[in-house]
């Protein structure tokens, strides 16, 4: 079973950092491009940024460009989300979600549960 | 740019049917969507990608009341046999090299 669970969110004071982790199993991880996906509380879903299975190929929302930074381990079956310079409106649950591919963009087949970044003071 | 355009909101009764419509930007009309669902405080789940030609391919364990059509630019997940569960937000999702990914400001399905 294809599990994705999403951690390290929590509440930061504007302008500061949070790193969060997707933890994958139940597939070949290095086999799938990642994307992550936010959702402001009550809104909709916004794109946030994506990686090849390689990570050869990165690409950002222009909400974030600059200040987020996505990456992955394959060796250790998760990806990853820098989030720097945070500001009110990253406030936000953070989904992470399998491509159906190596590279992107395509659609995704599988999301996590989602963690809660607040960014308040 | 790439646009999707849902309505914000659809009911429909227990047992009956309902037809959700992602409307792409025009121009669009050979883009493939897929739909996704979130129920109340969970993360979405893949429903299926739905192609300009009408075929479709349900994720796993998507039951097959779950269908969809298309015609233009118009993009439709067709839920029949209503169940209380099927009360949820609806997303549409599309892609495209450069313009990486696009989701339609969802539906919210309430089921009567």
């Amino acid at each position: 079973e294809v599990q994705l669970v999403e951690s390290g969110g929590g509440l930061v004071q504007p302008g500061r950092s949070l790193r969060l982790s997707c933890t994958a199993s139940g597939f070949t991880f290095d086999d799938y491009a990642m994307h992550w996906v936010r959702q402001a509380p009550g809104k909709g879903l916004e794109w946030v940024s994506a990686i090849s299975w390689n990570s050869a190929g990165i690409g950002y929302a222009d909400s974030v460009k600059g200040r987020f930074t996505i990456s992955r381990d394959n060796a250790k079956n998760t990806l990853y989300l820098q989030m720097n310079s945070l500001r009110t409106e990253d406030t936000a649950f953070y989904f992470c979600a399998r491509d159906i591919e190596d590279d992107f963009p395509n659609y995704f087949d599988s999301w996590g549960q989602g963690t809660l970044v607040t960014v308040s003071s | 740019q790439i646009v999707l355009t849902q309505s914000p909101s659809a009911s429909a009764s227990l047992g009956a049917s309902v037809k959700l419509t992602c409307t792409l930007s025009s121009g669009h009309s050979s883009y493939a969507i897929a739909w996704h669902q979130q129920q109340p405080e969970k993360g979405p789940r893949f429903l299926m990608k739905l192609n300009s030609d009408g075929s479709h391919n349900r994720g796993d364990g998507i039951p097959d009341r779950f269908s969809g059509s298309s015609s233009g630019t118009e993009r439709y997940l067709i839920i029949s046999s209503l169940q209380s569960e099927d009360e949820a937000d609806y997303y549409c999702q599309t892609w495209a090299t450069g313009i990486h990914v696009v989701f339609g400001g969802g539906t919210k399905l309430t089921v009567l």
